[in-house]
């Protein structure tokens, strides 16, 4: 089984631009998850999404977003841009989201840079 | 509420030694907690977890000790290798708002010298 899939791995903007970042989950997995990995602040819940449905969203200004698509696929768009928001950026997917075991699986992540 | 304490920051062990990590958290609606690994270049990966009712769990060199009471969990690795090194996240999981979110730890940097 092919594992969780994001795209680009990794991105250069400058201040102000707009990004989307794509996410492919495990075949199957219905729940995806974003989150924010920065040096400083560790890693953060972004926001979940299941069955084209935000269901949960951390502490991040109205600048992050995203949605999921009918076969699951999500995205994330992050409009103008700053340099804090500099990070590497996680994709998680898992099956229903729900049960307690319920295992969440990491992609490798987007590594985006604000100039 | 939602924090959970993670130490220590880096740590430095010998090969065969024992790498040992530590959480802490206050919230007890958290109800499992599992234990991630990082390596440079790729997202982190499930190694590991245990359920609050449960004060001890092993699998393979490593081992979760669970102190419910105290709110504190850690993560012992035995027989540590050079190919352990990574970066360790402890977490927490919580059903909030219709779905399970995980809280992670700030990480520990784990370098085994050979």
């Amino acid at each position: 089984k092919a594992g969780v899939t994001q795209t680009p791995r990794y991105l250069i903007k400058t201040r102000g631009q707009q990004v989307t970042l794509s996410c492919s989950p495990i075949s199957g997995h219905r729940s995806v998850s974003w989150y924010q990995q920065t040096p400083g602040q560790g890693l953060q819940f972004l926001f979940e999404y299941f069955s084209e449905t935000q269901r949960n969203k951390g502490n991040f200004p109205g600048r992050f977003s995203g949605r999921q698509f009918s076969n699951s696929r999500s995205e994330m768009n992050v409009s103008t841009l700053e340099l804090g928001d500099s990070a590497l950026y996680l994709c998680a997917s898992s099956s229903i989201g729900l049960a307690v075991t319920d295992t969440q699986y990491f992609g490798p992540g987007t590594r985006l840079t604000v100039l | 509420q939602q924090q959970v304490k993670q130490s220590p920051q880096s740590l430095i062990v010998q090969k065969g030694g024992i790498s040992i990590i530590n959480c802490a958290y206050e919230n007890t609606a958290f109800d499992y907690f599992p234990w991630y690994q990082q390596f440079p270049g790729k997202g982190p990966a499930l190694l590991i977890a245990i359920r609050p009712d449960v004060s001890e769990k092993k699998e393979g060199r490593f081992t979760i000790s669970f102190n419910k009471s105290a709110k504190q969990f850690s993560l012992h690795i035995m027989d540590s290798q050079p190919g352990d090194s990574a970066t360790y996240f402890c977490a927490a999981s919580l059903f909030i708002r219709s779905a399970r979110q995980l809280t992670f730890g700030s990480g520990t940097q784990l370098t085994v010298l050979p």
